[in-house]
């Protein structure tokens, strides 16, 4: 079936280092593309994201990488800080799918002082 | 802003009771959703709604029914809980497109006994 899924369950850097996180899927029907953070005991929030038409965005430290040929994106974080530390999770919407998310299991990031 | 707020934050129910999660947006969006989300896992979608008056199954809706009372309000409605209906409970809210990010509430902490 289609599915969304991220290599590691959890990844720990040091402060200042950076971080990669990383996501596959399945679907090459995937029109969009979205990060969310989720810190312990909140609600997911949106991060970043990424047209198909697109293989790079850049944010404020974040940047995403999409490679189409091979199905997987990646999140990118410069000089992780310890507010870092929380749940990351890739989404993709199709129009086929009137735009709803389908969600990743998520990589827990612990940034290390 | 208020953006999405769910109440209870918490609840435990015996097992057989019915009861009602409450979800409310004040950013005039189109799409509301319920996720759960269970431990070491994304987020699974239980309902969603495209717009005030229609509502759809999403990939467990099975236990569950919702009302879209108004374009503000998404309720989810647990007929007869069971221990497998233990988990956080999300809802969300977007405007309608495929590119448009989910914004969710803080959850509701559901345990069933």
């Amino acid at each position: 079936g289609e599915s969304v899924g991220l290599h590691l369950p959890t990844l720990s850097v040091q402060e200042g280092d950076n971080s990669i996180i990383n996501c596959a899927y399945s679907n090459s029907a995937s029109d969009y593309f979205i990060w969310y953070k989720q810190e312990s005991g909140k609600g997911p929030q949106f991060i970043i994201d990424i047209r198909s038409n697109m293989d790079k965005r850049q944010g404020q430290r974040v940047t995403v990488l999409l490679n189409k040929t091979v199905k997987h994106l990646s999140l990118q974080i410069a000089a992780t800080q310890p507010g870092d530390s929380a749940v990351y999770f890739c989404a993709e919407n199709r129009r086929t799918n009137a735009g709803k998310s389908t969600f990743g299991d998520g990589t827990t990031l612990t940034v290390k002082p | 802003n208020a953006g999405v707020t769910q109440t209870p934050k918490f609840q435990v129910l015996k097992t057989g009771q019915s009861m009602t999660l409450q979800c409310a947006q004040d950013m005039n969006h189109n799409s509301m959703y319920w996720y759960r989300q269970d431990p070491g896992m994304g987020l699974r979608l239980i309902y969603y709604s495209a717009s005030e008056g229609t509502t759809d199954k999403g990939e467990v809706p099975n236990g569950y029914n919702v009302s879209r009372l108004n374009k503000r309000e998404f309720s989810l409605r647990l007929e007869s809980a069971a221990p497998s209906q233990t988990s956080v409970y999300f809802c969300a809210s977007s405007e309608a497109g495929v590119a448009a990010e989910a914004f969710f509430g803080q959850g509701t902490r559901l345990t069933v006994v």
